[in-house]
């Protein structure tokens, strides 16, 4: 079957421009996760989403940063006034749900988007 | 304070050899453990999890609760086992979201 897909795959923007990351999780999937790798930061938590909330945002960077996720499925990251230390690669994972207390569920992930402030 | 450390940046071996890619971390509370493998130019993918004790690609980890360590081994490397490897955990709170705690990774070359 399909599998969590991403766009754009690449964007390069100037500072100070917004972007919008999309992605779309595997058909199902209640569970959607963002992440960023960046040189030197490695791969880093930044939201989780069950449904269409998102009970930990403890992993966005600023206020710049925000989420949305709309009909269970397709989900929106956008950075508002871009800086340079925003390059790096956005993934998205889903998993069919998160379970506490049972063990995690397997994330699946994007190709991610490759975002290059210049 | 929640931590994977994966203290090699490059592993190099040659092919036959075994492999062991550390893997420390440090979590209050009962944690779920996993390897995650990219290689080149594919997506991240789950290669093994503590929880379902398997043998994935020859690969094994074994979780040592006193050690807090869970290294990744294979007695003998392919070189089609050249990847990114990370090491990666979560909570199993009934708070947990699943989200994932990664390591820095480190990259396994293996030489012919």
């Amino acid at each position: 079957g399909a599998g969590v897909s991403q766009s754009p795959s690449n964007k390069v923007t100037e500072k100070g421009k917004d972007v919008e990351l999309r992605c779309d999780p595997i058909s199902g999937h209640t569970a959607l996760y963002w992440y960023r790798q960046s040189l030197g930061q490695g791969l880093e938590f930044l939201i989780y989403f069950q449904g269409n909330s998102a009970p930990d945002k403890s992993g966005l960077p600023s206020d710049r940063f925000s989420a949305e996720r709309t009909g269970g499925s397709v989900s929106t990251l956008t950075i508002q006034r871009t800086q340079q230390e925003d390059s790096a690669v956005y993934l998205c994972a889903s998993s069919p749900l998160s379970i506490g207390g049972a063990g995690t569920d397997t994330q699946y992930f994007g190709p991610g988007t490759r975002l290059t402030v210049l | 304070a929640q931590r994977v450390t994966q203290p090699e940046k490059l592993l190099s071996v040659f092919k036959g050899a075994p492999v062991e890619l550390k893997c420390n971390y440090s979590y209050s509370g009962s944690p779920e453990l996993f390897w995650y493998v990219q290689y080149s130019r594919q997506r991240l993918q789950l290669l093994l999890r503590h929880i379902s004790r398997e043998s994935i690609k020859g690969f094994t980890a074994d979780l040592n609760k006193g050690e807090t360590s869970f290294h990744l081994k294979k007695p003998f490397a392919q070189e089609e086992d050249s990847a990114m490897y990370y090491c990666a955990l979560s909570g199993r709170a009934s708070s947990n979201t699943g989200k994932l705690i990664f390591g820095q990774g480190t990259t396994l070359q293996v030489k012919p």
